[in-house]
C-alpha cells in the first residue's frame, strides 16, 4: 500500500466551482508539501506545512495540515483553467515521498 | 538563472535497449536526484547523488544506475529496458543542506521514455 493516498484520483469541476483534495499518510505527518505539475512542466511547489493544525493560502490555493488525521487537504476557490493539472503531496523526508497524484480537469 | 535541465525531453527505446538520461542542475546547486513518474502515479524516488556518489537510492533494480559529474551534472542509465520502464523521468536539484525541504527542490520537466 501506499504511504501516501491522495483523493479524488481525478476530478472534473466546472469553471468557477470550489474543489478539495486530500492526501493521507499511513504514518505521523512531520511536515507536507503540495506541488502542481503540468504536461511538459516540472513540478511547480505551491505550500509548505510543518506543523498540526497549520494552514496557508496562496491567492486561491488553501492547504491545511490536520496532524491527528494525518491528512492534509488543499482547497481551491472559485477555479480558473489555469489550476489544471496534477496536484502531487510529499511527505518532508530526503527522498520526497510523493503522494500517488489528483488529475484536476476544469471544464468551462 | 537557468533551471534544471534534462535531455531529451522525449525517446523511445526497444526492449533490451539501453537508454542514457542528462541533467542539468540549477546553478548553485549540487545535489541531484531522479524519480520514475509512471502514468497516473507520484513519482517514485530512484537514486540521489552529493559529491559524484550515490548517496541514497530508491526500490530500484541494479539496471538502474547514475553518475554525477565534476560540475554536478548527472546522468541515469538504465540497461536491459522493460516495456514498465516507460514512464516521465524527473531530475530535481537542490542544496546538499537542503535535503527533505520542498522549498529547496527545483524539478525539471522530465524525460518522457517510451519502451516498446
Amino acid at each position: 500500500s501506499q504511504e501516501l493516498e491522495q483523493s479524488p484520483q481525478s476530478l472534473i469541476v466546472q469553471e468557477g466551482k470550489n474543489l478539495t483534495i486530500n492526501c493521507t499518510s499511513s504514518k505521523t505527518l512531520y511536515g507536507l508539501y503540495w506541488y502542481k505539475q503540468k504536461y511538459g512542466e516540472g513540478l511547480i511547489f505551491l505550500m509548505m506545512l510543518q506543523k498540526g493544525g497549520e494552514e496557508k493560502s496562496h491567492e486561491k490555493i488553501t492547504a491545511k495540515l490536520d496532524e491527528k488525521k494525518q491528512q492534509s487537504s488543499l482547497h481551491i476557490t472559485a477555479s480558473q483553467p489555469s489550476h489544471a493539472g496534477i496536484y502531487l503531496c510529499r511527505l518532508g523526508n530526503e527522498k520526497l515521498t510523493f503522494g500517488t497524484g489528483t488529475r484536476l480537469t476544469i471544464i468551462p | 538563472d537557468a533551471g534544471v535541465t534534462q535531455s531529451p525531453t522525449h525517446l523511445i527505446k526497444t526492449r533490451g535497449q539501453q537508454v542514457t538520461l542528462r541533467c542539468s542542475p540549477k546553478s548553485g546547486h549540487d545535489t541531484v536526484s531522479w524519480y520514475q513518474q509512471a502514468l497516473g502515479q507520484g513519482p517514485q524516488f530512484i537514486f540521489q547523488y552529493y559529491e559524484e556518489e550515490e548517496r541514497q537510492r530508491g526500490n530500484f533494480p541494479d539496471r538502474f544506475s547514475g553518475h554525477q559529474f565534476p560540475n554536478y551534472s548527472s546522468e541515469l542509465n538504465v540497461n536491459a529496458l522493460l516495456l514498465g520502464d516507460s514512464a516521465l523521468y524527473l531530475c530535481a536539484s537542490s542544496l546538499v543542506e537542503d535535503r527533505g525541504f520542498g522549498y529547496g527542490y527545483t524539478f525539471g520537466s522530465g524525460t518522457r521514455l517510451t519502451v516498446v
